[in-house]
């Protein structure tokens, strides 16, 4: 089955600066990469995904970068800010397959005022 | 206002105690399933359904039941809870299980089984 890693598990950066969130699949026939952003004591929310048949997609502050040939995806945000601080799990889909999603552990994000 | 809810959203009992977490969602989604949440591991999926009456193991299904006999419910049994089913549950669903469906979480409940 699908294996995702996901780097790093705690990060912190100061307000106004970049973050950037990586993530690694195992299975090529994967071409789904969603990303859930989940505050403290809420439930996981999509923010942004992305298909395999697109590099990179933009909203607003946030980017995902998809390299298939090296099966990563990354999330990027800039001009980081403190409602930005929470934890970000990134997923991926295989085509036809039923049972959705497979998760990456999560990543902390601290952002410092 | 289109969600999925989950019920009880915290439960502490005991070990052999059998419990029921209910899902519910109003969307008419076709796709629900399971995850349970514990640190360091991220989501894992338990159960899921692709529509009523039909049910598959996700990941992590041991110890745990699940049943669709309505497009709108999937309740989580634990027929004799052990304390490494303390965890936090979310229910989710999507419109079908199409790759690339969005899903929506419930809220989230909050299980210690001691």
């Amino acid at each position: 089955g699908e294996n995702v890693e996901q780097h790093p598990s705690t990060l912190s950066v100061q307000e106004g600066d970049s973050a950037v969130i990586k993530c690694t699949y195992s299975d090529s026939a994967s071409n789904y990469f969603p990303w859930y952003k989940q505050e403290l004591g809420k439930r996981p929310q999509l923010i942004i995904d992305i298909r395999s048949n697109v590099g990179e997609k933009k909203d607003q502050r946030i980017a995902v970068t998809l390299n298939k040939t090296a099966k990563h995806f990354s999330l990027h945000i800039t001009e980081t800010q403190p409602e930005d601080s929470a934890v970000y799990f990134c997923a991926a889909s295989i085509a036809g397959s039923a049972r959705q999603l497979t998760f990456g552990s999560g990543t902390q994000l601290t952002v410092l005022p | 206002e289109a969600q999925v809810t989950q019920n009880p959203r915290y439960l502490i009992t005991v070990t052999g105690k059998k419990l029921t977490v209910t899902c519910s969602q109003n969307m008419n989604h076709e796709y629900m399933s399971w995850y349970r949440q514990d640190p360091g591991l991220g989501l894992r999926q338990i159960y899921y359904s692709m529509n009523v009456e039909v049910t598959d193991k996700g990941d992590v299904p041991e110890g745990y039941k699940v049943s669709r006999k309505e497009k709108r419910n999937f309740p989580l049994i634990l027929e004799s809870p052990s304390p490494n089913q303390t965890s936090l549950y979310f229910c989710a669903s999507s419109l079908t299980s199409g790759s690339g469906d969005t899903q929506y979480f419930g809220p989230g409940t909050r299980l210690t089984v001691l």
